[in-house]
């Protein structure tokens, strides 16, 4: 079974407009993380925000933000005034903390900021 | 830059070559992973090092051997590959193994593998 799951294989979104890029989730363990990863064309994978699973607020970090709603078991990245550096591959991903040196990554979605 | 190196950026070779893929990390971290990137499949780790010992072999087969000489330095030894190992193969590092705010992962910028 998917533990995690990226909906939107490409997203569309004008400069300056907030996106939202969905992600959910399965597990069985009470302590987890979750991730967010921005990959741009050029490979690498750069880490964007952490949330984990007792933190009582959504984590921000500059125009990311993550909706954390863990009963339902999403995690969506949210990030606010697009910009055309943004175009990019956004990976959702776990660690569970009894596996925890495992890190498994949803199938991406891939943004597309217009000018 | 994230500080985690890979060398080569390319790399193409016959399934009978041998070749070798290197990570170097200069972070200070304990915890070193190989992960495998191919076309329209999630990212999968292949490998985890911590310490330098090997703790995680994702089933990965045989003609991936990976070593890790130090906590900074990891490489994939490749030999008799097939073209379905060709992927963006991308190496990572974090503090510790296990879970917490500050063990997120860094990552090089991979190494686009081809095999012929």
């Amino acid at each position: 079974a998917q533990k995690i799951t990226q909906t939107q294989p490409g997203m569309f979104v004008q400069e300056k407009e907030a996106v939202t890029l969905d992600c959910t989730y399965d597990t069985s363990d009470p302590s987890y993380g979750l991730f967010w990863y921005k990959q741009p064309s050029s490979g690498e994978m750069i880490f964007l925000i952490y949330q984990g699973s007792y933190d009582q607020q959504n984590a921000t970090e500059g125009r990311y933000s993550l909706n954390f709603q863990k009963a339902r078991k999403s995690a969506n990245l949210v990030i606010s005034a697009s910009q055309l550096g943004d175009s990019a591959m956004y990976f959702c991903a776990m660690r569970e903390n009894t596996g925890g040196f495992k890190t498994i990554f949803g199938a991406g979605t891939r943004l597309f900021v217009k000018a | 830059e994230t500080g985690v190196t890979q060398t080569p950026r390319h790399l193409v070779m016959g399934m009978t070559n041998k070749k070798s893929l290197k990570c170097e990390q200069h972070l200070g971290h304990n915890a070193m992973y190989w992960y495998k990137q191919s076309a329209k499949k999630p990212l999968e780790l292949m490998f985890v090092y911590n310490f330098k010992e090997q703790t995680e072999n994702n089933s990965v087969p045989s003609r991936f051997s990976p070593e890790c000489p130090n906590s900074s330095h990891l490489f994939l030894h490749l030999h008799t590959l097939q073209p379905e190992d060709s992927a963006l193969y991308l190496c990572a590092s974090s503090q510790e193994l296990y879970l917490s705010p500050s063990n997120e992962q860094f990552f090089g910028p991979g190494t686009r593998l081809t095999v012929l």
